[in-house]
């Protein structure tokens, strides 16, 4: 089975630029997790989806962040505009309904904002 | 912190000895889960544990949970240098879906 397939695996780019992460996850998943991750603030959740629909947005650092999932197979995290301390490795995870299943992670996208 | 604590941030043992690693936890969990990442990866699940378990196995690893203690230990025997890698314990408070991760523990195994 394909595991979460996420998109870019690395992105530079100046600041100002619009960045998009994008993630497949796994087929038959109901909920989907966006994380970000820092030396600094380790691993953080920014948004997570169930059936699509937003759920907990409260870890979105600002408005230029915004997520979205138009379909279960396919979510987009965007930063616009971008800033260099976005510059860090943003995961994607899906899961199973059941609240006793594990996460499974993509090999997230590294984004280097200059 | 608010999530609880992992210990230690890093450990460095000899190939084929033991590690052991701690996680602890603030208020009542529904489960508590390890995971592990290699350099450039995404995390791997390891293990799960309900709150209602006091130990698992999976080949070399055992995981305990002592909710007494808010506190769990992921044991690993007999390391191999594939080992080295970073571990994390994730947090399923009750009543919530979403997963608390801590810092996470950074294993080096040398051969």
């Amino acid at each position: 089975d394909a595991g979460v397939i996420q998109s870019p695996r690395h992105e530079v780019t100046e600041m100002g630029q619009e960045v998009t992460l994008r993630c497949k996850p796994i087929s038959g998943h109901d909920y989907l997790f966006w994380y970000r991750q820092t030396m600094m603030r380790g691993l953080e959740l920014l948004i997570y989806f169930n059936n699509n629909v937003p759920i907990d947005d409260s870890g979105m650092p600002e408005d230029r962040f915004s997520a979205k999932m138009p379909n279960a197979s396919f979510s987009t995290l965007k930063i616009q505009p971008s800033e260099p301390r976005d510059s860090a490795v943003y995961f994607c995870a899906s899961s199973l309904q059941e609240g006793n299943q594990p996460q499974h992670f993509g090999d997230g996208t590294r984004l280097s904002i200059l | 912190s608010q999530q609880g604590e992992e210990d230690p941030q890093a450990l460095s043992i000899q190939e084929g000895e033991n590690a052991t690693m701690n996680c602890s936890y603030k208020t009542s969990i529904n489960n508590l889960q390890w995971y592990r990442q290699n350099s450039g990866r995404g995390l791997v699940h390891l293990i799960l544990i309900r709150s209602n378990e006091r130990e698992k196995h999976s080949g070399r690893l055992r995981v305990t949970l002592d909710t007494s203690k808010k506190s769990s230990s992921l044991l690993i025997t007999a390391s191999r240098a594939a080992d080295t890698a970073s571990y994390f314990c994730a947090r399923r408070y009750q009543g919530a879906q979403k997963l608390v991760f801590g810092q996470g523990t950074r294993l080096t195994i040398n051969p």
